[in-house]
């Protein structure tokens, strides 16, 4: 298995507070990522990270932002929770050197709540 | 941006049967990925095709990736209750990887 986690693995919080979810690799995979999935939308990307400090926005980034510090952790934060960001947040990792196959692993997955 | 349609969005299917689904790209192909989610868990790997008319076997499941690359399907022979779950087509657009709305297959005995 990947060497991937995500925490907290569960979590409830009401409207107007800050989350932070992390995601941990011991990979050493330059590429993170962080998407949400909801009933009838799949899986949509967030944010993702191409190195430390190196970020770009995905397709719903609005109400988030992410910060990578090290290689191995990458951080999703909500400013100021609302009840639309209430899903599951899945991180994933990709290593794209010419030895891998390109696909991503991914973490177990983080239950939000917002009340 | 490039949009992934599934379908059929979800499948009943007879244990023993056989089964399609489809994952049709607003845009070329030059990467698609299939992934199975198990309800309430994470996504595992199934296969990634990159040539039109690419064809990959796993056990009981085939993926294949027409010749015009903007259609991939995934077969699944036999189906047992094992193959219940979500599956999910993925297009590379390297690095980032946009994902289909899932097709929710269950397996009845």
């Amino acid at each position: 298995d990947a060497g991937i986690t995500q925490s907290p693995r569960h979590k409830v919080t009401e409207t107007g507070t800050p989350v932070t979810l992390r995601c941990h690799q011991t990979e050493n995979h330059r590429y993170m990522y962080w998407y949400r999935q909801d009933p009838g939308h799949g899986l949509r990307l967030i944010h993702y990270s191409y190195g430390v400090k190196d970020t770009d926005k995905g397709e719903v980034s609005d109400g988030y932002s992410v910060s990578r510090s090290k290689t191995e952790d990458f951080l999703l934060t909500l400013e100021s929770a609302t009840s639309s960001q209430t899903s599951v947040y899945f991180c994933a990792i990709r290593g794209l050197a010419a030895a891998n196959t390109g696909e991503l692993f991914f973490g177990e997955g983080s239950r939000l709540t917002v009340l | 941006s490039q949009e992934l349609e599934q379908s059929p969005q979800s499948l009943i299917v007879q244990e023993g049967k056989n089964l399609t689904i489809n994952c049709t790209s607003s845009k070329t192909l030059y990467g698609l990925y299939w992934y199975k989610q198990k309800y309430g868990e994470g996504l595992i790997f199934l296969m990634m095709l990159q040539k039109g008319g690419e064809e990959k076997s796993h056990e009981k499941i085939t993926a294949k990736l027409d010749e015009k690359k903007q259609q991939s399907s995934l077969h699944i022979t036999a189906s047992q209750p094992s193959h219940a779950g979500i599956y999910l087509c993925g297009a590379d657009g390297r690095p980032k990887l946009t994902f289909g709305t899932g097709t929710r297959l269950t397996i009845i005995p």
